[in-house]
């Protein structure tokens, strides 16, 4: 079955440090990937997007995110958080269809 | 100002007691769709609309129904809630049947039902 994975569920850092969260979906041919943040109280905003084309993508608010083909991961990074990134982080996917497929998400919280 | 506007933002209400959430996009897309997120399990699909009186289920329908009979408005209907059904909803729209854009998410709605 069509699924995708998020294995970091909870993650905290402190303000300044680096980001990567995991992102896993089965295999499904042509795949089109996002990453959605939902800051507390809010609803989900789209951070980045890959259809096809150069694997590493750039989102906004500094955020990227690289797909791997080879390891189905598209995994969201930051090289620097701040206190205002803290949220929750969604990766999503399309398999060929228009149904878009969640993962169960990634709470992050940033520490001053 | 482009957007999916749902209402109320907040209900609470008794079991049976049937109730409809409202969704209206003002951008003349074409696909709409409700999520309810819990905890722990993301983001799960309800029901989607690819057009005008065009709808199919998604992963958790039970207990629920939709209509749309307006490209603009896809309301979620419970004719009778029972406490499982206590969640937040969202409501997405998108352009077209590929989400080459990504989706639009209304703002939720947070649904008691004691």
């Amino acid at each position: 079955a069509q699924s995708v994975s998020q294995h970091n569920h909870h993650v905290i850092l402190s303000e300044a440090a680096s980001l990567e969260l995991g992102c896993n979906y089965s295999y499904g041919g042509t795949v089109n990937l996002f990453w959605y943040v939902q800051y507390p109280g809010q609803h989900l905003q789209l951070l980045l997007k890959y259809f096809s084309g150069d694997p590493l993508v750039k989102g906004i608010k500094g955020f990227e995110a690289e797909f791997i083909k080879s390891k189905f991961s598209f995994n969201l990074r930051k090289p620097s958080v701040q206190w205002s990134d803290t949220a929750e982080y969604f990766c999503a996917v399309i398999y060929n269809t228009d149904k878009l497929i969640f993962g169960t998400g990634t709470r992050l919280q940033v520490f001053p | 100002e482009a957007q999916v506007t749902q209402n109320p933002r907040y209900l609470i209400t008794v079991t049976g007691k049937k109730l409809t959430v409202t969704c209206s996009q003002n951008m003349n897309h074409e696909y709409m769709s409700w999520y309810r997120q819990d905890p722990g399990l993301g983001l799960r699909q309800i029901y989607y609309s690819m057009n005008v009186e065009v709808t199919d289920k998604g992963d958790v329908p039970e207990g629920y129904k939709v209509s749309r009979k307006e490209k603009r408005n896809f309301p979620l209907i419970l004719e009778s809630p029972s406490p499982n059904q206590t969640s937040l909803y969202f409501c997405a729209s998108s352009p077209s049947r590929v989400a080459v854009a990504g989706y639009t998410f209304g703002s939720g709605t947070r649904l008691t039902v004691v």
